[in-house]
């Protein structure tokens, strides 16, 4: 079954970073695209970036791209978001999903909340 | 980057068709054929139910298509069924290969 399995929530203070994992089961993440996608509550989807397993290059939407940083481990089917420097606005849904035009399967979410 | 411009809501009795709409500029919707729709009940991941303006994933059903014409991009429902009622998002590529999504839309099955 081809799906992504995402780490668990998260409670932060604001200032600190957080790291969340995608783990891919039923394909492998050569030659993919993961992107990293959020939702404030009762928001809409927003997109952070994604990065290409096969060239290592990340592309990230221009008001988070002083703060976020996607890696992947393809050794082990992984890939991470890293937010740093947290802040209340912060506080949201966090999803992977794989695809460059399109996006599927997705990760199940990973709540995130940042608290002073 | 803007977001793409939904309706905050739609809705259709059982049976009935619906249609939503997705504007962008000629930089994203109308500069790519990228545009894909997505489905998501409460508390639930997203699922895309079309790809690529009009491209039905395996195992969608034939109930959704999509459409566009020029930076509009649109998503039918017919033979609306209560298991429709969720919210609904567009995304498309983007000139600089970001993506950009639009506001969402729910859709309420009377």
């Amino acid at each position: 079954q081809v799906q992504l399995v995402q780490s668990g929530p998260e409670v932060k203070k604001a200032g600190a970073s957080v790291r969340v994992s995608c783990k891919a089961s039923g394909f492998t993440l050569d030659n993919q695209h993961i992107n990293w996608v959020r939702q404030a509550p009762g928001r809409g989807l927003e997109w952070m970036g994604w990065i290409s397993t096969y060239e290592g290059n990340t592309n990230y939407a221009q008001n988070l791209q002083a703060r976020v940083i996607l890696t992947t481990d393809t050794s082990t089917k992984t890939a991470y978001m890293e937010l740093r420097s947290l802040t209340f606005d912060d506080t949201a849904v966090y999803f992977c999903a794989r695809g460059w035009k399109h996006f599927d399967p997705w990760g199940q979410g990973t709540r995130v909340t940042v608290s002073s | 980057q803007s977001a793409l411009t939904q309706p905050a809501s739609v809705s259709g009795s059982p049976g009935q068709s619906i249609t939503i709409s997705c504007t962008g500029i000629n930089s994203d919707v109308g500069g790519h054929n990228s545009v894909s729709w997505y489905q998501q009940h409460p508390d639930k991941a997203p699922k895309v139910v079309i790809s690529d303006v009009n491209n039905r994933p395996s195992g969608v059903s034939n109930r959704f298509s999509g459409s566009q014409s020029g930076n509009t991009a649109s998503l039918t429902i017919s033979g609306l069924q209560a298991e429709d009622e969720a919210h609904y998002f567009c995304s498309s590529l983007t000139a600089t290969d970001t993506v950009v999504f639009g506001g969402g839309t729910k859709l309420t099955v009377l």
